[in-house]
């Protein structure tokens, strides 16, 4: 199975920083990888596919990248309604398999 | 726009079989397109993908190892709705049970708000 470690696990910024979290996977995932966004008591909302395909709705301020085992999501500009928890997500092969999450909170 | 909507007891008691459906507007359950998965998430275990079903000439499912043992997710094509069967739970399977489509390159979109399930005598 594939293992997704993402760095850090919690992240302090302040409004307008840019902010970069890290995913890591045990084994080529090709560009398999998606990120999600998750508000306490929702459901996770995905913001970027395929490592770096922006969601349709989703700010530009968001953006993706990688391939192979390494992937960043980047928020250039950190907005209020940002801070929530961040996760990745291995569509490579089943078993599918999430990051354990970065919180991302207000400095 | 594809819109899901979940059912089903947020209480099982242990050893018991915890049953939730998920419906589909907007798509089908038989699309050739799709993916259709279950993820439940829980503070111990994070998000934790279960298992999906697809069709792609015939029915297909893949399930977690964690959970091989215990679980059935079918179709029903009349409904149009899936379903997600775990067998024999513990207070372990206590969690957030999510329904989701799978559309192109694995993307899980959209989810469902998500029902807590509790196992508790």
């Amino acid at each position: 199975d594939i293992q997704m470690t993402q760095s850090p696990s919690s992240l302090s910024a302040s409004v307008g920083d840019r902010v970069t979290i890290t995913c890591r996977a045990s084994q080529t995932i090709v560009s398999n990888l998606n990120w999600y966004k998750q508000k306490p008591g929702k459901a996770p909302d995905l913001l970027i596919y395929a490592a770096s395909i922006l969601q349709s709705g989703v700010p530009s301020r968001f953006s993706g990248s990688g391939s192979g085992t390494d992937f960043t999501l980047t928020i250039s500009s950190l907005q209020p309604e940002d801070f929530a928890t961040y996760y990745c997500h291995q569509s490579y092969n089943t078993p599918y398999s999430f990051g354990q999450g970065t919180n991302l909170e207000i400095k | 726009q594809v819109q899901l909507q979940q059912s089903g007891p947020g209480l099982v008691k242990p050893s018991q079989t915890l049953s939730l459906i998920c419906a589909i507007s907007g798509d089908s359950v038989s699309s050739n397109i799709a993916a259709w998965n279950w993820i439940r998430q829980s503070p111990s275990r994070g998000l934790e993908w279960l298992g999906r079903t697809y069709y792609r000439s015939k029915w297909y499912s893949d399930y977690a190892v964690s959970v091989k043992s215990r679980i059935t997710i079918n179709s029903d094509t009349s409904k149009n709705q899936f379903s997600l069967q775990l067998n024999s739970v513990t207070p372990e399977d206590t969690a957030v049970y999510y329904c989701a489509r799978e559309g192109g390159r694995g993307r899980l979109d959209p989810w469902v708000q998500g029902t807590l399930v509790t196992v508790s005598s």
